[in-house]
């Protein structure tokens, strides 16, 4: 079974460029959640997709993110334009039910200079 | 909101030293579960607690949930130089899947 994978593994970008991650979740996971961790601190929770929908996105740091989920498969989470505090490890996760073990992938490190 | 918190954030301990991390949530969990991330890795799916009191045993790892279903704790007995990450902590909610701050062990050898 494939596992949650994430692209891409790095991304250096300069401040004011955009920037799309995608997650593909495990096949069948209707739960979708995207977390951040920023230099070796805690998991931050962005937002968390039920099929297409947002469950709550009540973690993403501002407008500057938009994460989108259409049709329910795979995610994107832009960010338009990127600024120096959203460097980090981007992690995508997924899980068959609310609550349920989650997935997570390898994750996408940001660095925006 | 749902707060999940854990100390110490930070242990060091020599090989063979046992270990503790404790978590607390400020509202009862449907369940507990644990992660580890190893240094450049990803979080790692270790164990789900689910009933009051529970204990569970990993080899030299146990884990346990809480009377209250609101703290749960894991306890590695002799570490070893693997065992070296940062362990998580996660609490669902309706809304979402909630990590505690992490604590990172470090093993000296």
């Amino acid at each position: 079974e494939a596992g949650v994978t994430q692209f891409p593994s790095h991304s250096v970008i300069e401040k004011g460029q955009t920037v799309t991650l995608r997650c593909d979740p495990i096949s069948g996971h209707d739960n979708l959640y995207w977390y951040r961790r920023v230099m070796g601190k805690e998991i931050k929770f962005l937002l968390h997709f039920v099929k297409e929908s947002k469950q709550d996105e009540s973690g993403m740091p501002n407008n500057r993110f938009l994460a989108e989920r259409t049709g329910g498969t795979y995610s994107t989470l832009k960010v338009q334009p990127a600024e120096l505090e959203d460097s980090g490890v981007y992690f995508c996760a997924s899980s068959q039910g609310s609550g349920a073990r989650a997935f997570f992938g390898q994750g996408t490190r940001l660095t925006v200079v | 909101g749902q707060q999940v918190m854990q100390i110490p954030q930070y242990q060091h301990v020599q090989e063979g030293e046992d270990f503790t991390t404790y978590c607390n949530s400020s509202t009862t969990l449907s369940n507990i579960q644990w992660y580890k991330q190893r240094p450049g890795g990803h979080p790692v799916f270790l164990i789900q607690l689910v009933k009051s009191g529970e204990v569970k045993k990993q080899k030299r790892l146990t884990f346990q949930f809480g009377e209250a279903k609101k703290n749960s704790s894991l306890h590695i007995t002799a570490t070893q130089t693997t065992d070296v990450g940062t362990y998580f902590c996660a609490g669902p909610s309706a809304r979402q899947l909630t990590f505690g701050s992490g604590t990172q062990l470090t093993v000296l050898p």
